[in-house]
C-alpha cells in the first residue's frame, strides 16, 4: 500500500501555464517531503524539498505548498516551459533513516 | 548523473536465471540504495546500506539479495528471476548526516521472459 498518494497521473499544460501536482499522506511521522524530477531515460533528480515547519518553499518557478493539518503537499510549476516536460515524483521520509516513500508519479507535458 | 553508474543498462533474461545488477559511485557517499520503478507505482525501495557492514531490507526485498563490496559498490541480485521482476531498477546514493538528497544512477531496464 502506497504511503504517499499522488495525483493526477498525467497532465498537459500550455507553455506559460501553471502545472499543479498534489500529494497526500497518512503517516504523521513523515518530516521530510522532497520532489524528484525524472526525464526519459534518466534517473530521478531532486528538484525541491520542504520540511513541515514551513508552509511554502519557492525555488525559481517551482513552489511547494504544505498543509500539515490536511496532510497534503503540492508542487506548482509556474510559467511552465517545454523543458519542464518530465515525470514528477513526490516523496516522504521519517527522521534520520532517509528511506523515501514515493508517490506513483505524474507525467507533465508542456505544449509549445 | 555520471557519478553513479549502473551496469548493464539493459538486460533480457529468462525465468529462473540468476542475474546481478551492479552500481558504482564516485561521490564518496556512505549510503546506497536499490529501487525498482514500475508504471503507476512510482519507486519502491528494495534494499539500502548505510555502510559496508550495514545492509537493510526495504519495502520489497523478497526475491532479491544485495552485496556491498566496498563503499563505492553495491550490487543487486535476483536469485531466480521471474516475469514480475520486469522493471526499471535504480541505484541511488546519499551522503548521510543532515543532507538527505539521494542521487540516482541512470537505471537498468530488466526484462524477464
Amino acid at each position: 500500500q502506497q504511503q504517499v498518494k499522488q495525483s493526477p497521473q498525467s497532465l498537459i499544460v500550455q507553455k506559460g501555464g501553471i502545472s499543479i501536482i498534489n500529494c497526500a499522506y497518512e503517516n504523521t511521522a513523515f518530516d521530510y517531503f522532497p520532489w524528484y524530477q525524472q526525464f526519459p531515460g534518466k534517473g530521478p533528480a531532486l528538484l525541491i524539498a520542504i520540511r513541515p515547519d514551513v508552509s511554502e518553499k519557492k525555488e525559481g518557478r517551482f513552489t511547494i505548498s504544505f498543509n500539515k493539518s490536511a496532510k497534503q503537499f503540492s508542487l506548482h510549476i509556474m510559467d511552465s516551459q517545454p523543458g519542464d516536460s518530465a515525470t514528477y515524483f513526490c516523496a516522504a521520509s521519517i527522521g534520520k533513516v532517509y528511506k523515501l516513500s514515493f508517490g506513483a508519479g505524474t507525467t507533465v507535458t508542456v505544449r509549445a | 548523473d555520471a557519478d553513479v553508474t549502473q551496469t548493464p543498462r539493459n538486460r533480457i533474461t529468462k525465468t529462473g536465471k540468476r542475474i546481478m545488477l551492479e552500481c558504482s559511485q564516485t561521490k564518496g557517499h556512505d549510503r546506497m540504495y536499490w529501487y525498482r520503478q514500475d508504471p503507476g507505482l512510482g519507486l519502491r525501495l528494495i534494499y539500502y546500506s548505510f555502510d559496508v557492514k550495514d545492509i537493510n531490507k526495504g519495502e520489497i526485498s523478497d526475491g532479491y539479495s544485495v552485496s556491498r563490496q566496498a563503499q563505492a559498490k553495491f550490487s543487486l541480485s535476483l536469485e531466480s528471476a521471474i516475469p514480475n521482476q520486469t522493471a526499471l531498477y535504480f541505484c541511488a546514493t546519499s551522503p548521510g548526516g543532515a543532507r538527505e538528497t539521494q542521487y540516482f544512477g541512470p537505471g537498468t531496464r530488466l526484462l524477464v521472459l
